[in-house]
């Protein structure tokens, strides 16, 4: 089936303007994750969805960063005010939510992310 | 506070020869591991959890508690191992939040 997909995957913003990048799971995925890659760096966790509930932003950098799913698919993350240390790669990621021993694991399945430049 | 550590950057081998790309790993509770691989122009895909104690492309890896260790191993590197690896560890809970490491990148010389 398909996987995760990310849009735009490249983005150039000047200093300033709010951006807006989406991510579509995989279907019937519950869980969604989104990450932040700067360059040289490992993913870093910025938000967690159950379904159309955001149950953890606790690595949301700023409050220029806000997430949403409201019909808990696709999610949108969006930027205000971009600043030029928010340059990174934006990663989303989709799980399926296991049940009984495993509940709350499983793989986290990944999108190829949005790059973003901020000028 | 939860952490992973990839100190390696940077690990060049020969063709052929062995590679050991190193995890240790900071964590109170019952840590479960991963090893994710990024290869060029690919997305980030899971290679191997501990769970499950499998070997995949001919990768292994030992969670080690005393040594709060999760080293990658492979006896016989190949060309198309080149590629980004990092060690994910999952400390959210039933939530599953992931840390990873900065990334290895492990380059396998002709």
């Amino acid at each position: 089936g398909a996987g995760v997909s990310q849009s735009p995957r490249y983005k150039v913003a000047k200093r300033g303007q709010d951006v807006a990048l989406r991510c579509d799971p995989i279907s019937g995925h519950v869980s969604l994750f989104w990450y932040q890659q700067a360059l040289g760096q490992g993913p870093e966790f910025l938000t967690y969805f159950q379904n159309e509930a955001q149950l953890d932003k606790s690595g949301l950098p700023s409050d220029r960063f806000f997430a949403e799913r409201p019909e808990g698919s696709v999610s949108t993350l969006k930027i205000q005010r971009t600043q030029q240390e928010d340059s990174a790669v934006y990663l989303c990621a989709s799980r399926r939510l296991t049940s009984g021993r495993a509940y709350g694991r499983g793989d986290q399945f990944f999108g190829p992310g949005t790059r973003l430049t901020v000028l | 506070a939860q952490r992973v550590t990839q100190p390696e950057k940077l690990l060049s081998v020969f063709k052929g020869a062995p590679v050991e790309l190193k995890c240790n790993y900071s964590y109170s509770g019952s840590p479960e591991l991963f090893w994710y691989v990024q290869y060029s122009r690919q997305r980030l895909q899971l290679l191997l959890r501990h769970i499950s104690r499998e070997s995949i492309k001919g990768f292994t890896a030992d969670l080690n508690k005393g040594e709060t260790s999760f080293h990658l191993k492979k006896p016989f590197a190949q060309e198309e191992d080149s590629a980004m690896y990092y060690c994910a560890l999952n400390y959210g809970g039933s939530q599953g939040n992931l840390i990873f490491g900065k990334g290895t990148k492990l380059s396998v010389k002709p």
